[in-house]
């Protein structure tokens, strides 16, 4: 089974507008975190934020916030503002238990932001 | 600010040959993992490495692939006889701790291409 799951294989959006990027998940482990990456066309790996199962608040970081349904499994990003340099790949990823130290990553979302 | 680095960004290599990707983990980190991204796939892991030992694998890290850290800094995997299957992007990763909410930090990635 998929322990995560991106179903928007592409999006656009229009510059300075906000966009939603969905993420489910699959763990039976209380203990788990949730991170997102973004992978520009250069093809690097860079972290934009972090959400551990336990934190009561939503993350934020700058114009990256992270919507965290736990009930419903979900962490999905939002990106405020959108500037054109968010045009990238973007992944959500997560982190098991406290023995387990790899991520497991979904298969990513392409935004495409337009002027 | 510390980064992870990676040698070389490209390599191209025959079938058959025996392949070594080098990287330079931040220096304070204890964690090492190399992830692989086959072209418009998503991150997929490959093996963790913590106090000289490899920590977990995965299935696709076979008896074709071992990793080393020779000298205290080098984070190397090598790829004993390489198949076109494996030509990907290759990262490396390090954290400072095996907790939850500790980030990965990538590499600028090394695309391996097989012929």
């Amino acid at each position: 089974a998929q322990k995560i799951t991106q179903t928007q294989p592409g999006m656009f959006v229009q510059e300075k507008e906000a966009v939603t990027l969905d993420c489910t998940y699959d763990t039976s482990d209380p203990s788990y975190g949730l991170f997102w990456y973004k992978q520009p066309s250069s093809g690097e790996m860079i972290f934009l934020i972090y959400q551990g199962s336990y934190d009561q608040q939503n993350a934020t970081e700058g114009r990256y916030s992270l919507n965290f349904q736990k009930a419903r499994k979900s962490a999905n990003l939002v990106i405020s503002a959108s500037q054109l340099g968010d045009s990238a790949m973007y992944f959500c990823a997560m982190r098991e238990g406290y023995d387990d130290y790899k991520l497991s990553f979904g298969a990513g979302t392409t935004v495409t932001v337009r002027a | 600010e510390p980064e992870v680095t990676q040698t070389p960004s490209h390599q191209v290599t025959q079938m058959g040959q025996e392949v070594i990707l080098r990287c330079v983990p931040i220096s304070n980190h204890l964690y090492f993992y190399w992830y692989r991204q086959i072209l418009g796939q998503k991150v997929e892991f490959l093996v963790s490495f913590y106090n000289n030992e490899i920590s977990e694998k995965s299935e696709i890290f076979d008896d074709q692939f071992s990793v080393e850290r020779p000298d205290g800094s080098n984070f190397t995997l090598k790829i004993r006889s390489t198949k076109l299957e494996d030509s990907a992007m290759y990262f490396c990763a390090s954290s400072e701790a095996g907790q939850l909410n500790t980030e990965a930090f990538f590499g600028q990635g090394t695309r391996l291409t097989v012929v």
